[in-house]
């Protein structure tokens, strides 16, 4: 079964510090990975995916399959980087359907 | 420019009293997908359409169903809503189902489910 893992309910970074958030996962075979962004009051949106190997509001994030792992990293936080984050995963066993991790929220503080 | 919509965003029913929860879409998206979610917790799928085909996740339980009459809505439908019942429900849509990729998913702002 594949399986995503968020150990972080809570993240508090002051603005301007590095951010990463942890995403482990479990899947057997070659998954998709990817990171939602829920910001107050807005309606869960795309990110980021790992096979677009982009930046996206200073957001990047390396799929490692070694580890397991797709943590999204940002150099310096902004407070409007303050937001719930989702990690997901698809993949060929399941459809290609999402399984979501539970979610890390950030506090980025002035 | 609102692409899905979710009427009504807060919905209040009674244990056992029948609800529907609606969706719609600007996007002309082939797939339509519906998850739960409860408080501090992932959102977790309970079905999907692939244009008119209604696919079923395996833990989702009978009390719930769905309806797509057209390409622009979607409806769940929960025929006896019970305590644990209550959450946020989403639904979302991707333009395709392609064999190797996973389409983004659009999601609309959600219905919160209140059951007295």
């Amino acid at each position: 079964a594949q399986r995503v893992t968020q150990p972080e309910k809570l993240l508090s970074v002051f603005k301007g510090a590095p951010v990463e958030l942890k995403c482990n996962y479990s899947y057997s075979g070659s998954p998709e990975l990817f990171w939602y962004v829920q910001y107050s009051r807005q309606r869960l949106q795309l990110l980021l995916r790992h096979i677009s190997r982009e930046s996206i509001k200073g957001f990047t994030a390396d799929l490692n399959k070694g580890e397991t792992s797709f943590h999204l990293k940002k150099p310096f936080a902004q407070e409007e980087d303050s937001a719930m984050y989702y990690c997901a995963l698809s993949g060929s066993n399941a459809g290609n359907m999402l399984t979501f991790g539970g979610g890390t929220r950030l506090m980025v503080k002035p | 420019d609102a692409m899905v919509i979710q009427n009504p965003r807060y919905q209040v029913t009674q244990f056992g009293k029948p609800v529907t929860l609606s969706c719609s879409q600007t996007l002309n998206h082939n797939v339509m997908y519906w998850y739960q979610q409860k408080s501090s917790q992932a959102p977790k799928l309970l079905f999907h359409y692939y244009d008119k085909d209604f696919n079923n996740e395996a833990d989702t339980p009978d009390n719930f169903q769905s309806r797509r009459p057209n390409t622009s809505f979607c409806f769940l439908d929960i025929r006896s809503p019970g305590l644990g019942d209550a959450a946020m429900y989403l639904c979302a849509t991707s333009r395709d189902l392609l064999a190797g990729r996973t389409d983004t998913q659009y999601f609309g702002p959600g219905t919160r489910l209140t059951v007295l």
